[in-house]
Protein backbone atom coordinates (compact mmCIF):
# COMPACT_ATOMS: atom_id res chain seq x y z
CA UNK A 1 0.00 0.00 0.00
CA UNK A 2 1.60 3.18 -1.16
CA UNK A 3 1.30 6.24 1.47
CA UNK A 4 2.29 9.82 1.43
CA UNK A 5 2.45 12.65 4.60
CA UNK A 6 2.90 16.63 4.12
CA UNK A 7 4.65 17.72 6.77
CA UNK A 8 6.02 21.71 7.21
CA UNK A 9 4.73 24.48 8.37
CA UNK A 10 1.08 25.92 8.93
CA UNK A 11 2.20 29.12 8.90
CA UNK A 12 4.26 31.64 6.94
CA UNK A 13 4.96 35.62 6.76
CA UNK A 14 4.87 36.95 3.71
CA UNK A 15 7.93 37.01 1.58
CA UNK A 16 9.68 34.29 3.20
CA UNK A 17 10.28 30.71 1.70
CA UNK A 18 8.08 27.78 2.38
CA UNK A 19 9.37 24.57 2.41
CA UNK A 20 7.29 21.24 2.54
CA UNK A 21 8.11 17.39 2.84
CA UNK A 22 6.59 14.54 1.61
CA UNK A 23 7.57 11.47 2.95
CA UNK A 24 6.70 8.09 1.03
CA UNK A 25 6.14 4.54 1.57
CA UNK A 26 5.02 1.56 -0.09
CA UNK A 27 6.18 2.75 -3.35
CA UNK A 28 7.98 1.02 -6.51
CA UNK A 29 11.26 2.90 -6.70
CA UNK A 30 12.38 0.76 -9.88
CA UNK A 31 9.76 1.96 -11.83
CA UNK A 32 11.44 4.84 -14.44
CA UNK A 33 8.26 6.13 -14.41
CA UNK A 34 7.21 6.92 -10.64
CA UNK A 35 6.90 10.47 -9.61
CA UNK A 36 5.55 12.52 -6.60
CA UNK A 37 3.31 15.27 -7.44
CA UNK A 38 2.95 18.69 -5.56
CA UNK A 39 -1.03 19.89 -6.03
CA UNK A 40 -2.36 23.01 -3.82
CA UNK A 41 -6.20 23.99 -3.13
CA UNK A 42 -6.87 27.41 -1.57
CA UNK A 43 -9.59 27.46 0.88
CA UNK A 44 -12.83 26.57 -1.10
CA UNK A 45 -11.44 27.05 -4.43
CA UNK A 46 -10.32 24.66 -7.06
CA UNK A 47 -6.92 22.21 -7.46
CA UNK A 48 -3.69 23.39 -8.97
CA UNK A 49 -1.06 21.73 -10.33
CA UNK A 50 2.48 23.09 -9.53
CA UNK A 51 4.88 20.34 -9.65
CA UNK A 52 6.05 16.58 -10.50
CA UNK A 53 9.70 15.17 -9.83
CA UNK A 54 10.24 11.34 -11.47
CA UNK A 55 12.01 9.40 -9.17
CA UNK A 56 14.87 9.34 -12.02
CA UNK A 57 15.43 13.01 -10.78
CA UNK A 58 13.61 14.43 -13.63
CA UNK A 59 11.69 17.35 -12.71
CA UNK A 60 8.51 19.56 -14.25
CA UNK A 61 7.35 22.96 -13.05
CA UNK A 62 3.96 24.86 -14.06
CA UNK A 63 5.06 27.65 -15.79
CA UNK A 64 3.55 30.33 -14.08
CA UNK A 65 5.27 29.13 -10.98
CA UNK A 66 8.61 27.97 -12.10
CA UNK A 67 10.98 30.92 -11.11
CA UNK A 68 9.88 30.39 -6.95
CA UNK A 69 9.48 26.46 -7.19
CA UNK A 70 11.99 23.57 -6.69
CA UNK A 71 11.30 20.22 -6.30
CA UNK A 72 13.70 17.86 -4.46
CA UNK A 73 14.55 14.48 -3.17
CA UNK A 74 15.84 12.71 -0.11
CA UNK A 75 16.43 8.58 -1.73
CA UNK A 76 17.18 7.65 1.32
CA UNK A 77 14.57 8.72 3.38
CA UNK A 78 12.09 8.37 0.89
CA UNK A 79 11.43 12.19 0.82
CA UNK A 80 10.07 15.05 -1.55
CA UNK A 81 10.72 18.36 -0.67
CA UNK A 82 9.00 21.25 -2.24
CA UNK A 83 10.55 24.64 -1.80
CA UNK A 84 8.60 27.82 -2.73
CA UNK A 85 10.50 31.13 -2.65
CA UNK A 86 8.40 34.56 -1.87
CA UNK A 87 5.49 33.52 -0.85
CA UNK A 88 2.07 35.37 -0.88
CA UNK A 89 -0.97 35.58 0.89
CA UNK A 90 -2.17 34.19 -2.04
CA UNK A 91 -0.34 31.42 -1.33
CA UNK A 92 -2.31 29.95 1.30
CA UNK A 93 -3.92 26.61 0.24
CA UNK A 94 -3.70 23.02 1.67
CA UNK A 95 -0.91 21.76 0.29
CA UNK A 96 -0.95 18.02 -1.53
CA UNK A 97 1.45 15.60 -2.36
CA UNK A 98 0.82 12.69 -4.48
CA UNK A 99 2.04 9.53 -5.97
CA UNK A 100 1.78 9.03 -10.07
CA UNK A 101 3.23 6.78 -12.09
CA UNK A 102 4.23 7.74 -15.50
CA UNK A 103 3.11 11.79 -14.65
CA UNK A 104 -0.17 11.79 -16.33
CA UNK A 105 -2.51 11.13 -12.92
CA UNK A 106 -2.57 10.65 -9.47
CA UNK A 107 -3.48 7.77 -7.65
CA UNK A 108 -2.49 8.01 -4.11
CA UNK A 109 -2.77 11.21 -2.48
CA UNK A 110 -1.45 12.35 0.81
CA UNK A 111 -3.98 13.79 3.69
CA UNK A 112 -2.60 17.64 2.59
CA UNK A 113 -1.48 20.16 5.16
CA UNK A 114 -2.62 23.69 5.21
CA UNK A 115 -0.50 26.73 4.99
CA UNK A 116 -1.36 30.40 6.20
CA UNK A 117 0.70 33.07 4.63
CA UNK A 118 0.20 35.90 6.48
CA UNK A 119 1.99 38.49 8.63
CA UNK B 1 -2.32 26.83 -20.35
CA UNK B 2 -5.29 24.73 -21.11
CA UNK B 3 -8.07 25.17 -19.72
CA UNK B 4 -10.86 23.13 -18.41
CA UNK B 5 -14.21 23.74 -17.83
CA UNK B 6 -16.83 22.21 -16.06
CA UNK B 7 -20.81 22.21 -16.19
CA UNK B 8 -22.33 22.11 -14.45
CA UNK B 9 -20.90 23.90 -11.38
CA UNK B 10 -23.62 22.17 -8.57
CA UNK B 11 -25.79 19.55 -9.02
CA UNK B 12 -28.85 18.34 -6.70
CA UNK B 13 -29.52 15.12 -7.15
CA UNK B 14 -31.32 11.83 -4.89
CA UNK B 15 -30.12 8.74 -4.19
CA UNK B 16 -30.83 6.09 -7.39
CA UNK B 17 -30.45 9.33 -9.79
CA UNK B 18 -28.48 8.76 -12.93
CA UNK B 19 -25.91 11.90 -12.76
CA UNK B 20 -23.83 13.16 -15.94
CA UNK B 21 -20.84 15.64 -14.85
CA UNK B 22 -19.31 17.57 -18.46
CA UNK B 23 -15.69 18.88 -18.71
CA UNK B 24 -14.49 20.26 -21.75
CA UNK B 25 -11.40 21.46 -22.48
CA UNK B 26 -9.68 24.59 -24.45
CA UNK B 27 -8.33 22.61 -27.10
CA UNK B 28 -8.00 18.90 -27.69
CA UNK B 29 -6.30 16.58 -25.80
CA UNK B 30 -7.47 13.30 -27.24
CA UNK B 31 -7.78 10.86 -24.23
CA UNK B 32 -5.86 12.65 -21.32
CA UNK B 33 -8.81 13.36 -19.39
CA UNK B 34 -9.05 12.34 -15.52
CA UNK B 35 -11.66 12.58 -13.00
CA UNK B 36 -11.17 12.86 -8.97
CA UNK B 37 -13.55 12.90 -6.24
CA UNK B 38 -13.70 15.07 -3.35
CA UNK B 39 -15.22 14.68 -0.02
CA UNK B 40 -14.97 17.66 2.81
CA UNK B 41 -11.69 17.69 4.38
CA UNK B 42 -10.36 15.28 2.06
CA UNK B 43 -7.43 14.63 -0.37
CA UNK B 44 -9.35 14.07 -3.71
CA UNK B 45 -9.37 10.49 -5.26
CA UNK B 46 -8.66 8.75 -8.83
CA UNK B 47 -11.98 8.10 -10.25
CA UNK B 48 -11.34 7.61 -13.74
CA UNK B 49 -8.01 8.19 -16.15
CA UNK B 50 -7.31 8.32 -19.72
CA UNK B 51 -10.69 9.36 -19.96
CA UNK B 52 -12.60 6.09 -19.41
CA UNK B 53 -10.45 3.35 -17.67
CA UNK B 54 -11.55 2.90 -13.81
CA UNK B 55 -9.52 2.79 -11.20
CA UNK B 56 -8.91 -0.09 -9.79
CA UNK B 57 -11.41 -0.34 -6.65
CA UNK B 58 -13.46 1.99 -7.55
CA UNK B 59 -17.41 0.93 -8.53
CA UNK B 60 -18.48 0.40 -12.21
CA UNK B 61 -21.05 2.84 -11.40
CA UNK B 62 -18.92 5.72 -12.33
CA UNK B 63 -17.72 5.71 -15.81
CA UNK B 64 -15.78 8.18 -18.54
CA UNK B 65 -16.17 8.51 -21.46
CA UNK B 66 -15.49 11.39 -24.29
CA UNK B 67 -12.25 12.70 -26.33
CA UNK B 68 -10.61 15.73 -27.75
CA UNK B 69 -12.15 18.39 -26.18
CA UNK B 70 -15.60 17.14 -24.81
CA UNK B 71 -15.93 14.75 -21.93
CA UNK B 72 -18.46 13.46 -19.11
CA UNK B 73 -18.63 11.36 -16.37
CA UNK B 74 -21.45 9.26 -15.46
CA UNK B 75 -22.57 8.09 -11.96
CA UNK B 76 -25.57 5.12 -13.53
CA UNK B 77 -27.18 5.13 -10.04
CA UNK B 78 -26.16 7.68 -7.01
CA UNK B 79 -25.10 6.34 -3.69
CA UNK B 80 -24.96 8.38 -0.37
CA UNK B 81 -21.20 7.87 -0.28
CA UNK B 82 -21.33 9.69 -3.86
CA UNK B 83 -22.38 13.15 -2.96
CA UNK B 84 -18.98 15.35 -3.16
CA UNK B 85 -16.84 17.65 -5.63
CA UNK B 86 -15.56 16.26 -8.86
CA UNK B 87 -13.09 17.51 -10.75
CA UNK B 88 -11.74 16.87 -14.35
CA UNK B 89 -7.94 17.21 -15.08
CA UNK B 90 -6.29 16.87 -18.37
CA UNK B 91 -2.86 15.37 -18.93
CA UNK B 92 -1.94 16.34 -22.19
CA UNK B 93 1.46 17.63 -23.11
CA UNK B 94 1.56 20.71 -22.34
CA UNK B 95 2.50 21.84 -18.63
CA UNK B 96 0.42 22.53 -15.64
CA UNK B 97 -1.67 19.42 -16.27
CA UNK B 98 -5.01 22.04 -15.63
CA UNK B 99 -8.22 20.97 -13.49
CA UNK B 100 -11.68 22.15 -13.85
CA UNK B 101 -13.05 24.25 -11.13
CA UNK B 102 -15.28 21.81 -9.84
CA UNK B 103 -19.14 20.24 -10.04
CA UNK B 104 -20.47 19.91 -6.49
CA UNK B 105 -22.77 17.28 -6.39
CA UNK B 106 -25.72 17.32 -3.71
CA UNK B 107 -28.47 15.83 -2.44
Amino acid sequence: QITLKESGPTLVKPTQTLTLTCTLSGFSRSTSTVGVGWIRQPPGKALEWLALLYWTGDERYSPSLNSRLTITRDTSKNQVVLTMTNVDPVDTATYYCAHTTGGRFFDFWGQGTLVTVSS
Amino acid sequence: DIQMTQSPSSLSASVGDRVTITCRASQSISSYLNWYQQKPGKAPKLLIYGASSLQSGVPSRFSGSGSGTDFTLTISSLQPEDFATYYCQQSYNTLPYTFGQGTKLEI
